[in-house]
């Protein structure tokens, strides 16, 4: 049980799919973000979201769209993706601005 | 904005024996957190360690230590009694404490293979 879970585990989808990926957090924090991993790249802060309001977003394109209903779940809505687009989408979680993440699986994308 | 330098991309080390991953930073604040996390291949990322920077003591967690020297910008961990579970990808991060929800900037990653 990591408190942090993520589906799908793997998904691929061609260019002009619409798509969705789903995390859920239950250990009660406040704060939900998504990051991108690519190779050889670090991590990339794509949004965060606290009390379920969007207070970063880090000049994403739009083909990313999040959605936050409530403090428990987030979801990163994907349309009309690149190939470059591909890479591991980490969902994580904290209690405030000054705890550590917890992260999920992971969703592996790739995009044909 | 804030930078995290990992200048060993992969490293190895006997069981058993202990290893030390470098970390550097460049940050203006004088208020902030540093972890390293890490990352095996099943994916998921866990906490390894934690260190606020108004402390001057070294975090400690079982066989895990850091040497943090502020004035220097530098952040290593130290893993001691290389265990094969340590095999990892670890990662430094750098965390400025923002209201509610902190924002962390992380290094490129060290592989680390701990070898029998």
């Amino acid at each position: 049980e990591t408190g942090v879970t993520q589906t799908p585990r793997h998904l691929v989808m061609g260019m002009t799919n619409k798509k969705s990926l789903k995390c859920e957090q239950h250990l009660g924090h406040n704060a939900m973000y998504w990051y991108k991993q690519s190779a050889k790249k670090p991590l990339e802060l794509m949004f965060v979201y606290n009390f379920k309001e969007q207070t970063e977003n880090n000049s994403v394109p739009s083909r990313f769209s999040p959605e936050c209903p409530n403090s428990s779940h987030l979801f990163l809505h994907l349309h009309t993706l690149q190939p470059e687009d591909s890479a591991l989408y980490l969902c994580a979680s904290s209690q405030d601005g000054s705890s550590p993440l917890h992260f999920g699986n992971g969703t592996r994308l790739t995009v044909t | 904005a804030q930078t995290v330098t990992q200048s060993q991309p992969e490293m190895s080390v006997q069981e058993a024996e202990t290893v030390t991953l470098s970390c550097t930073y460049d940050t203006s604040e004088s208020n902030y957190y540093l972890f390293w996390y890490k990352q095996p291949p099943s994916r998921q990322m866990i906490l390894v360690i934690r260190q606020e920077a108004y402390k001057q003591q070294n975090a400690t967690e079982n066989r895990f230590s850091v040497n943090f020297q502020k004035a220097a910008k530098s952040f290593s961990l130290k893993i001691s009694d290389s265990q094969l579970g340590d095999t990892a990808m670890y990662f430094c991060a750098f965390m400025k404490p923002w209201t509610n929800a902190g924002k962390s900037t992380f290094g490129d990653g060290t592989t680390l293979t701990v070898k029998p």
